[in-house]
């Protein structure tokens, strides 16, 4: 079965600075990978997704995900953090089999500081 | 056009009382999924639709949940003599076809509250 790890339930960064949320999953046959970011009292937004095509990911907002299959994970990164990227972000992992469920990770919380 | 709604955004009820919590889904959305979301935690799997067949219920609880979505549209889950242990955020997506590379688009969520 299919699971997926978040490292880190909050990350601080300055404003300006890189950010890296990881990620890294389980899944016995090659997934399919997401990213979400849920701001305060809205739903989840789609980030970005691998889907094979290529290993490295570009998304909206700059943020980008590189996928590696030897180290199983999809972590996110951008290099210059912005005031307004402060929200949750959630790594999920998707089979094209089996039930279609997507699977979350629980989520991390991620602070900017001015 | 419009993204996915859910209503109500907030309901409180009483332990012991059966809520409906609605999904209208973008329209042309042939998939819709459901998900609970506890404080502090990822989404949840519940159940999803394909078109107006139930193809996966395995995330549902217990069978006090269930779900259904009539004509392949409008969805509503179902919590039949609430429990404290319910209160969550439930959220609803649709997406064009249940295939994994197709987008999720979710709603803004129902907080259900049980006192």
């Amino acid at each position: 079965a299919q699971s997926v790890t978040q490292l880190g339930s909050h990350v601080s960064v300055s404003e300006g600075a890189l950010v890296l949320l990881r990620c890294n999953y389980s899944s016995s046959v090659p997934p399919y990978l997401f990213w979400y970011v849920q701001y305060p009292n809205q739903g989840l937004q789609l980030l970005l997704k691998y889907t094979s095509a290529a290993t490295l990911v570009k998304g909206i907002n700059g943020f980008e995900a590189e996928f590696k299959k030897s180290e199983t994970s999809f972590h996110l990164t951008k290099p210059s953090a912005h005031m307004s990227d402060a929200a949750e972000y959630f790594c999920a992992v998707r089979l094209d089999t089996g039930g279609f469920k997507t699977i979350f990770g629980a989520g991390t919380r991620l602070f900017v500081k001015a | 056009g419009a993204g996915v709604s859910q209503s109500p955004r907030y309901k409180v009820t009483k332990r012991g009382q059966d809520v409906a919590l609605r999904c209208d889904p973008i329209s042309g959305h042939v998939s819709l999924y459901w998900y609970r979301q506890a404080l502090g935690q990822g989404p949840e799997f519940l159940t999803y639709f394909n078109y107006e067949a139930q193809q996966d219920k395995s995330g549902l609880p217990n069978d006090r949940f269930s779900a259904e979505r009539p004509e392949g549209s409008i969805s509503t889950l179902t919590i039949q003599r609430t429990e404290q242990r319910d209160s969550a955020m439930y959220r609803c997506a649709s997406s064009l076809d249940r295939a994994a590379s197709y987008e999720q688009y979710f709603g803004p969520g129902t907080r259900l509250t049980v006192t």
